[in-house]
């Protein structure tokens, strides 16, 4: 069974940029969820999809925007990063439907730098 | 507002001593609650979780917690804690489609 993978491991971005992160969920799941994890502090929920639709979101402005693929992988967009973007971004995965839903697998993280 | 408070920011205890991470919610009804580990570098590791019935709940690694409603509480505990449980811990509910976690507690195990 694979677990849940980020890509990639560490960006480093100029504020105004757009960054891209991606996730593969852990296999058979079919709901992803994003964090972001400022040094120092507990994971802050960005949103959720399920069925390539956003069904949940945190206090996050519309630039960061999400999207959830057949294969339910996921990508994480954020527009015109500002310093305080800079975070470590974790993606989990969870199972919809069976006794498992409510448990998040965690994937690693990406660590994005904004200079 | 809904939050989850974790009181202690750090917290060291000798090897073999008994550790409690204490662990406070506040919404309208009970939300699943959850603890995970985060260890230097890595992605978080869930230890625990209470959905309903019994409050005392098993986890991984030998930790337990407890819920307690008249309280809004939901501590982590460990009878004897190993160097290996050095990490930060951080517990998290969900209510409906959201996730809330705690600032989380770093916990030191000296020799």
């Amino acid at each position: 069974e694979t677990g849940v993978t980020q890509s990639p491991t560490h960006l480093i971005k100029t504020r105004g940029q757009q960054v891209t992160l991606r996730c593969s969920s852990q296999s058979g799941h079919n709901t992803v969820s994003w964090y972001q994890q400022a040094l120092g502090q507990g994971p802050q929920f960005i949103f959720q999809y399920y069925r390539e639709e956003e069904n949940g979101r945190g206090n996050f402005p519309p630039r960061f925007s999400g999207l959830q693929f057949p294969n339910y992988s996921s990508e994480l967009n954020v527009n015109a990063l500002e310093l305080d973007d800079s975070a470590l971004y974790l993606c989990a995965s969870s199972l919809v439907g069976g006794l498992s839903y409510n448990e998040q697998f965690f994937g690693p993280g990406t660590r994005l730098t904004v200079l | 507002a809904q939050s989850v408070t974790q009181p202690d920011i750090h917290i060291t205890v000798s090897e073999g001593a008994s550790l409690e991470l204490r662990c406070n919610y506040s919404y309208g009804a009970t939300p699943y609650l959850f603890w995970y580990v985060q260890s230097p570098g890595q992605g978080l590791q869930l230890l625990l979780k209470y959905f309903s019935g019994d409050t005392l709940v098993q986890g991984i690694k030998g930790f337990e917690a407890e819920f307690k409603r008249s309280q809004s509480s939901f501590n982590l505990r460990k009878p004897s804690v190993h160097w290996s449980d050095a990490a930060e811990y951080f517990c998290a509910a969900k209510n409906f489609n959201k996730f809330y976690f705690g600032s989380g507690t770093k916990l030191n195990v000296k020799p």
